[in-house]
């Protein structure tokens, strides 16, 4: 089974500032079909989880663009160029391509120093 | 727009059971694979199962050892999981997903479910 590897675990972060989580995976995400099915989601408290971003890059519908993520094989970043307040939560990146098993990562708390 | 609702949750007995129910709109239910994913509290997200839009094919997480079923009834737009023999463990908020290109666009609110004594 693969195993998906976050870090950090938290990271406080200045308002303004950038951030940047890891995701790493024990197996190459790339599918037979040639893409990479390794998303990220955001999960504010006290809420459900929002896809952020879809196939390492893709930015999903309503995702302000100071979200970015890339990355490939088995190494993948999610970046928020700017922090905001509202960006408080739990990142969790997951990976499809084992499919039909699904896998997430443990999560980072992103908070505000 | 998409809305995603479930219901069912609530305190049961170890070894009892429960169905969860997800009532989909606001799009064509049974052209999307549909999945369960619970979060125990305070913890991670874990996958629980899956299943594609015409319900012929089903999966499921290898830790849940054939206790819990999923299954959809697309005339009526709900997504279901049967779970029997229910332990501590599970003890979790249960959320339905929708998926599309390999990833979980639409989440419900969840639903608790307390296994208890």
């Amino acid at each position: 089974d693969i195993v998906m590897t976050q870090t950090p675990l938290s990271s406080p972060v200045t308002l303004g500032q950038p951030a940047s989580i890891s995701c790493r995976s024990s197996q190459s995400l790339v599918h037979s079909d040639g893409n990479t099915y390794l998303s990220w989601l955001q999960q504010r408290p006290g809420q459900p989880p929002r896809l952020l971003i879809y196939k390492i890059s893709n930015r999903f519908s309503g995702v302000p663009d100071r979200f970015s993520g890339g990355g490939a094989g088995t190494d993948f970043t999610l970046k928020i160029s700017r922090v905001e307040a509202e960006d408080v939560g739990v990142y969790y990146c997951m990976e499809a391509t084992q499919f039909p098993r699904i896998t997430f990562g443990q999560g980072t708390r992103l908070e505000i120093k | 727009e998409v809305q995603l609702v479930e219901s069912g949750g609530g305190l049961v007995q170890p070894g009892g059971s429960l169905r969860l129910s997800c009532a989909a709109s606001g799009f064509i239910f049974s052209s999307y694979a549909m999945n369960w994913v619970r979060q125990a509290p305070g913890k991670g997200l874990e996958w629980v199962s899956g299943i594609s839009g015409s319900g012929d094919n089903t999966y499921y997480a290898d830790s849940l050892k054939g206790r819990f079923t999923i299954s959809r009834d697309n005339s009526e737009n709900t997504l279901y999981l049967q779970m029997n023999s229910l332990r501590a463990e599970d003890t979790a908020v249960y959320y339905c997903a929708r998926r599309s290109n390999s990833a979980f666009v639409d989440w419900g609110q969840g639903t608790l479910v307390t296994v208890s004594s």
